[in-house]
């Protein structure tokens, strides 16, 4: 069945420092890859996704890159402030019988430290 | 503008009996997508709607059911509970049949405890 890998599981960075993410994804017809980030006692919140069509794509201090062939996407969070700490989603959606289907990874939690 | 809500907040159940989870979407979303998420794990798909029928089930038993009404709210029910059911269940809306033009926007979820 369908499968999205997240690594790491846990990622530890200095204010200032990049914090990069990485996930996998095992369903081929995949087409839309967004990321979510979630603080707690919330609900996850969209940050940035990304098409099959595009390669790279850029909003401020994220970024996300896709890598169809290898079925590889990866998050990329610049100037990392402690606001960042948090829970981060990727998932990837494929068409499903009548609609669509987003499978999550398992998160990495971010710790950003001042 | 408000966002997705969902109702009840918390909730604590025994084993056995059933709950209704309640969601009302984003103004305008004609979909509506439930996910449950067990401490430290990413949400797993439970149902999507979209249009008041049923448009993707994922792999759990019949014990989970769920309708979309005209307004495009939902309910989301779980007969016979078990320890195991104990998450949060998340509720998600997007504008259509979610997808590249159509995320997913979320609710703060539902805490279910099973006794």
């Amino acid at each position: 069945g369908e499968n999205v890998e997240q690594h790491p599981s846990t990622l530890s960075v200095q204010e200032g420092d990049s914090a990069v993410i990485k996930c996998t994804y095992s369903d081929s017809a995949s087409n839309y890859f967004p990321w979510y980030k979630q603080e707690l006692g919330k609900g996850p919140q969209l940050i940035i996704d990304i098409r099959s069509n595009v390669g790279e794509k850029k909003d401020q201090r994220i970024a996300v890159t896709l890598n169809k062939t290898a079925k590889h996407f990866s998050l990329h969070i610049t100037e990392t402030q402690p606001e960042d700490s948090a829970v981060y989603f990727c998932a990837a959606s494929m068409v499903d019988t009548g609609g669509f289907k987003t499978i999550f990874g398992a998160g990495t939690r971010l710790f950003v430290k001042a | 503008d408000a966002g997705v809500t969902q109702s009840p907040t918390h909730l604590i159940k025994t084993r056995g009996q059933h709950v209704t989870l309640r969601c009302s979407p984003i103004s305008g979303h004609k979909s509506v997508s439930w996910y449950q998420q067990v401490l430290g794990q990413g949400p797993q798909f439970i149902f999507q709607y979209y249009e008041k029928e049923e448009r993707g089930r994922g792999n759990f038993p019949d014990r989970f059911s769920a309708r979309q009404f005209p307004n495009y709210s939902s309910e989301l029910n779980v007969n016979a509970l078990l320890l195991g059911d104990s998450a949060l269940y998340l509720c998600a809306s997007s504008l259509t049949r979610a997808g590249m033009d159509s995320p997913l926007h979320f609710g703060n979820g539902t805490r279910l405890t099973v006794t």
